[in-house]
Parts: structure tokens; C-alpha cells; sequence
């Protein structure tokens, strides 16, 4: 089964710095999808950026961007010019690129709550 | 326009009532899921249909059963609650043959007192 990992609870970072999440994941596939969602105080789930892994070329979007090593299993979210409302918990997630029964779900790391200081 | 949507968003109930949450997504997508976030925030899957077919059930108790009319909707029946209910359930939907990116609704807070 595969896990994901993120190993830090909390980060806090500056208004208008630059600001690195991490995620580790196991897997013994070799196509899957990986995604970022940001979960502010509203509780809504937003998308912020996906990445195939048959790509090499990291995603980027507007401020945030991947650095995706899929050699080490990491897949960590940089977050650019940060802005209060970028204050969110911060989830890392893993999609199995089967398309079987039981590998649509995404698998979610215990996510990383981020504080922007003004 | 509200992609995907919940009722209601918010549910206080006793212990040993049964209510249901309703989903419904009008962005098109044939594969709709229940999402479960505990207290601590971790997520995890609960159930996911493919055009009304069931296709995940992740080792959740039968007093949670899910109920798919159409592609659009998927709703939520949960019988006899109990207080480890207590959680916010998040519905998402997607395309099960496309860019696999899953698209939440807003979450219904379930407290069970």
C-alpha cells in the first residue's frame, strides 16, 4: 500500500519569502500522480498543483512550483513571494495511475500547517 | 457556479440518530468519492462510485452506506451515530480516465453529541 508522508507538522515563514514543504512517499509503482492541496480555515479543499510522474519537467503555478525527485520518492511545494493568504494546512497527495478498481483514491500525508507572518 | 456542493454543511445530532449528507458535482465527472477527516486532519477514503457503481469501500462500518442516483450525485446515509462519527466528510468527484485531479466539495462538519 502506498503512504505519504510529510514530516513537517508546522512551518512558518514571512510575508513575501520563499518557503519549502516537504513530502516522502513509498510506492512500488511506476506511473502515479501526485498533487498538493491547500486547506485554508474554510475548511475547502483547493488544488494547487499536480504532477505526473512520467514527467521530468517539474510544475510549476504562478508562485508555487515542485521540486519532483522520483528517484528518492520526494515531491516537495515551494512556495514563492508568500502572501497571507497563503496560510493554510498544506496536504501532499498520491494517485496510483492505474485506473483499477481501488487506485482512483487519493492518498493523503498528515499535512503541514503553514503560518505567514506578516 | 458552484462545482461540487454539500448539504448540509453543517450537522449536531445525538447519538443513535440517523442522517444523511447529500453531494452533488456539475462539472460532468463519472467517478464521485466520501473523503474522511478526523479531528487531526488526516484524510481518508471512505467510498468511491464509477457512473452509480461502487467502487472503493474502504473498510468502513455498514451504518455508512452510500447511495448514487446518478453520476451526479452520491449521498451519504449514516444509521445509529456514534460519537466517533464526529468529523468533517468532504465529497470530491472526478474523471476516472483523465488527469485523475479530484475536485472537493466544501465539507459537512458532523458533530454527534
Amino acid at each position: 500500500a502506498q503512504t505519504v508522508t510529510q514530516s513537517q507538522p508546522e512551518m512558518s515563514v514571512q510575508e513575501a519569502e520563499t518557503v519549502t514543504l516537504s513530502c516522502t512517499y513509498d510506492t512500488s509503482e511506476s506511473d502515479y500522480y501526485l498533487f498538493w492541496y491547500k486547506q485554508p480555515p474554510s475548511r475547502q479543499m483547493i488544488l494547487v498543483i499536480r504532477q505526473e510522474a512520467y514527467k521530468q519537467q517539474n510544475a510549476t503555478e504562478n508562485r508555487f512550483s515542485v521540486n519532483f525527485q522520483k528517484a528518492a520518492k520526494s515531491f516537495s511545494l515551494k512556495i514563492s513571494d508568500s502572501q497571507l493568504g497563503d496560510a493554510a494546512m498544506y496536504f501532499c497527495a498520491y494517485r496510483s495511475a492505474y485506473g483499477q478498481g481501488g487506485s482512483e483514491k487519493l492518498v493523503f500525508g498528515k499535512g503541514t500547517k503553514l503560518t505567514v507572518n506578516p | 457556479d458552484t462545482a461540487v456542493s454539500q448539504t448540509p454543511k453543517y450537522l449536531v445530532t445525538q447519538m443513535g440518530n440517523d442522517k444523511s449528507i447529500k453531494c452533488e458535482q456539475n462539472l460532468g465527472h463519472d467517478t464521485m468519492y466520501w473523503y474522511k477527516q478526523d479531528s487531526k486532519k488526516f484524510l481518508k477514503i471512505m467510498f468511491s462510485y464509477n457512473n452509480k457503481e461502487l467502487i472503493i469501500n474502504e473498510t468502513v462500518p455498514n451504518r455508512f452506506s452510500p447511495k448514487s442516483p446518478d453520476k451526479a450525485h452520491l449521498n451519504l446515509h449514516i444509521n445509529s451515530l456514534e460519537l466517533g462519527d464526529s468529523a468533517v466528510y468532504f465529497c470530491a468527484s472526478s474523471r476516472r480516465t483523465q488527469t485523475y485531479e479530484q475536485y472537493f466539495g466544501p465539507g459537512t462538519r458532523l458533530t454527534v453529541t
